[in-house]
């Protein structure tokens, strides 16, 4: 069965690095997301990307954050300079098209700002 | 803005107890509505899923009914297994463009035998 995938699984970094998370959602989806969970919080989504372009971000979603979809296979999300408060498990996903309402999910990456 | 509530938690259920978690929400519009669970260090996976008012999801015992009247979709299920532990998120997508999804807080459902 055709899955969401994500790298790394967990990644630590320093305050004020950049990093960028990494997602492979299912081949022939149209939809793509990033979502994430702070420790014991609720899941926020951050944004969503269509047809080669952001469609929609929250107020999360600032200047720091970007996305981009660089080779038609891979969908990555990149923090610029990290905060301590980025600290979260990061989820991707995607989803086939616009009436099929599925979302479906990676399995995440921690991100650890130290 | 869409919002949904879900029920506090945590809940702790002796097995083969029966389960509610309540969820409401408020939105524009005709909202789809879900549940996906979150198993012990793993991603959401989606549970059950309704789209419109009054169709039931359902699966692996879990129910839910779209309720337009009370704004409701809670969750059911009428003997719990310990493999049940793990945390319930109720969610709902408007329909509209990327159709995005907005999360309640989440229930962590602990089962003891």
């Amino acid at each position: 069965e055709p899955e969401v995938t994500q790298t790394p699984s967990h990644q630590v970094t320093q305050m004020g690095q950049e990093v960028i998370l990494r997602c492979v959602p299912i081949s022939n989806h149209l939809y793509f997301y990033w979502y994430r969970q702070i420790l014991g919080q609720k899941v926020e989504f951050l944004v969503s990307f269509y047809n080669n372009e952001i469609s929609e971000k929250s107020e999360i979603f600032d200047d720091q954050f970007s996305v981009e979809r660089p080779d038609g296979s891979n969908f990555t999300l990149k923090i610029r300079s990290t905060k301590l408060e980025d600290s979260a498990m990061y989820f991707c996903a995607s989803k086939g098209g616009r009436g099929n309402n599925e979302q479906f999910f990676g399995p995440g990456t921690r991100l650890t700002v130290l | 803005g869409n919002s949904v509530t879900q029920m506090e938690g945590p809940v702790t259920l002796s097995e083969e107890a029966f389960l509610t978690i309540n969820c409401t929400y408020t939105a524009t519009g005709y909202p789809s509505l879900f549940w996906y669970v979150q198993y012990p260090g793993e991603g959401l996976q989606l549970l059950l899923k309704a789209t419109k008012a009054d169709d039931k999801g359902s699966n692996k015992g879990f129910e839910a009914t779209y309720r337009k009247e009370t704004t409701s979709f809670h969750l059911e299920k009428g003997s719990v297994q310990v493999s049940d532990s793990a945390v319930y998120f109720c969610a709902l997508s408007d329909g509209f463009g990327n159709e995005k999804l907005t999360f309640g807080t989440g229930t962590r459902l602990t089962i003891i035998p």
